[in-house]
């Protein structure tokens, strides 16, 4: 059974390019969950989709991010513009119905990402 | 200000010695979870903990969660050099999908 699949695992970006990280759920999976985890700090959450749509993007800045999880293909956090700031570790997590205290979300392994 | 602070944010300790962790909140959550981490991965479910006061035990690890359901702590017995690793406790909050997280304490075990 493959799990939440990300990649890439590390991606080097220049400030000012634009960063793409993918995200491919659980097999069976159609609600998947963005995190971030910057440097020394635990992760925050920061956009929750449903195959071809946004459910919550409460946590996700308003300028340079954007998130999408298409009826086919993999979920995918883009970042225009990088800055320095957002170099982070950014964690992908799924389930299989809506998260809850009654189930379990399963995180992957998580996208370095590092802006010079 | 961190929703969920944890404690120690760094513990050092010889191999064979006892540990306790903290994760302390003024808000109530409907589940408190508890991860490792290690270095260049993700996050790895260990417990969930669900009912205030409930204890579960995973081998030499205790996880408890308050009578309030404010704060939890995990106990490791007799630490091994393998516990080395980054705890993070995770809470959701009346039942929402979205997880609360602590900062996280970082445990080295010598041998």
């Amino acid at each position: 059974n493959a799990g939440v699949m990300q990649n890439p695992r590390h991606l080097v970006r220049r400030r000012g390019q634009e960063a793409r990280l993918r995200c491919s759920p659980m097999k069976g999976h159609s609600h998947v969950y963005w995190y971030r985890q910057l440097p020394e700090e635990g992760l925050k959450f920061m956009v929750y989709l449903q195959k071809e749509n946004i459910i919550d993007e409460s946590g996700m800045p308003k300028e340079r991010f954007s998130a999408e999880f298409p009826k086919e293909g993999p979920s995918i956090l883009r970042i225009q513009q990088v800055v320095r700031g957002d170099s982070a570790a950014y964690f992908c997590a799924s389930s299989p119905v809506v998260y809850s205290d009654r189930n379990t979300i399963y995180f992957g392994e998580g996208s370095w990402l590092t802006v010079v | 200000t961190q929703l969920l602070e944890q404690s120690p944010q760094f513990l050092s300790i010889q191999e064979g010695e006892n540990l306790t962790v903290y994760c302390n909140s003024s808000s109530v959550f409907s589940s408190l979870q508890w991860y490792r981490q290690e270095p260049g991965e993700g996050p790895v479910l260990l417990v969930t903990v669900v009912t205030g006061g409930e204890v579960k035990k995973l081998k030499r690890l205790t996880f408890q969660f308050g009578d309030a359901r404010k704060d939890s702590s995990l106990h490791i017995t007799a630490a091994q050099p393998g516990d080395t690793g980054l705890y993070l406790c995770a809470g959701l909050m009346d039942s929402n999908y979205q997880l609360i997280w602590g900062a996280g304490t970082k445990l080295i075990i010598k041998p």
